[in-house]
């Protein structure tokens, strides 16, 4: 079946640009994570949404970072006002229960 | 927070050898995840092993969560077998997996 998809593949902005990154997760999966991975780094956990209970927002590094998970499945992360240590790959998770199955990833560069 | 710990952080070897590679947590977990990193950046699911033994194919695993490591087995590898293998856990009580830093494999032909 279809894994989850995560858009756009690759995204170039502005420094000062707003960006939304989406991210569809495997059907039926009721938790979502997002994670963002620098250049040669480990992964950093940003946000976890678990069915219809408040978001762990804990890992999300600033006011300018923000996530929504509409109707319990597509997910949108937003960054306001981009800067250019944002450049990384962001990474969306679902999981049915604890076993966690990533996306491909959105390639963000802010130039 | 939970701190996690891959060794080695980068392994050489040539094609055919046997490698293990090691994942120590400071904390109790309900969750352990190995992935592969590929060289496209993809992270694919080797094992969800929170205790026991596992095997698929060349590939093993093994966690003993009460002296709270984990150890991935590869034998005869191959040089697809190269990229970056992460560990993951989840804490007790916790919700988010947390990532070691990676071991880089190296295989050459």
């Amino acid at each position: 079946g279809a894994g989850v998809s995560q858009s756009p593949s690759n995204k170039v902005t502005e420094k000062g640009k707003d960006v939304e990154l989406r991210c569809d997760p495997i059907s039926g999966h009721t938790a979502l994570y997002w994670y963002r991975q620098s250049l040669g780094q480990g992964l950093e956990f940003l946000i976890y949404f678990q069915g219809n209970s408040a978001p762990d927002k804990s890992g999300l590094p600033s006011d300018r970072f923000s996530a929504e998970r509409t109707g319990g499945s597509v997910s949108t992360l937003t960054i306001q006002r981009t800067q250019q240590e944002d450049s990384a790959v962001y990474l969306c998770a679902s999981s049915p229960n604890a076993e966690a199955f990533f996306g491909q990833g959105t390639r963000l560069t802010v130039v | 927070g939970i701190q996690v710990e891959q060794s080695p952080p980068d392994l050489i070897l040539q094609e055919g050898a046997n490698s293990t590679l090691r994942c120590n947590f400071s904390d109790s977990v309900n969750n352990l995840q190995w992935f592969h990193q590929n060289p496209w950046g993809q992270l694919i699911n080797l094992f969800y092993i929170p205790s026991g033994t596992k095997q698929n194919g060349r590939l093993s695993a093994t966690t003993v969560a009460t002296e709270r490591y984990s150890l991935l087995y590869i034998s005869s590898s191959q040089t697809t077998d190269s990229g970056v293998y992460f560990c993951a856990v989840g804490p007790a009580g916790a919700q988010k997996l947390v990532f070691g830093q990676g071991t880089r494999l190296t295989i050459n032909p």
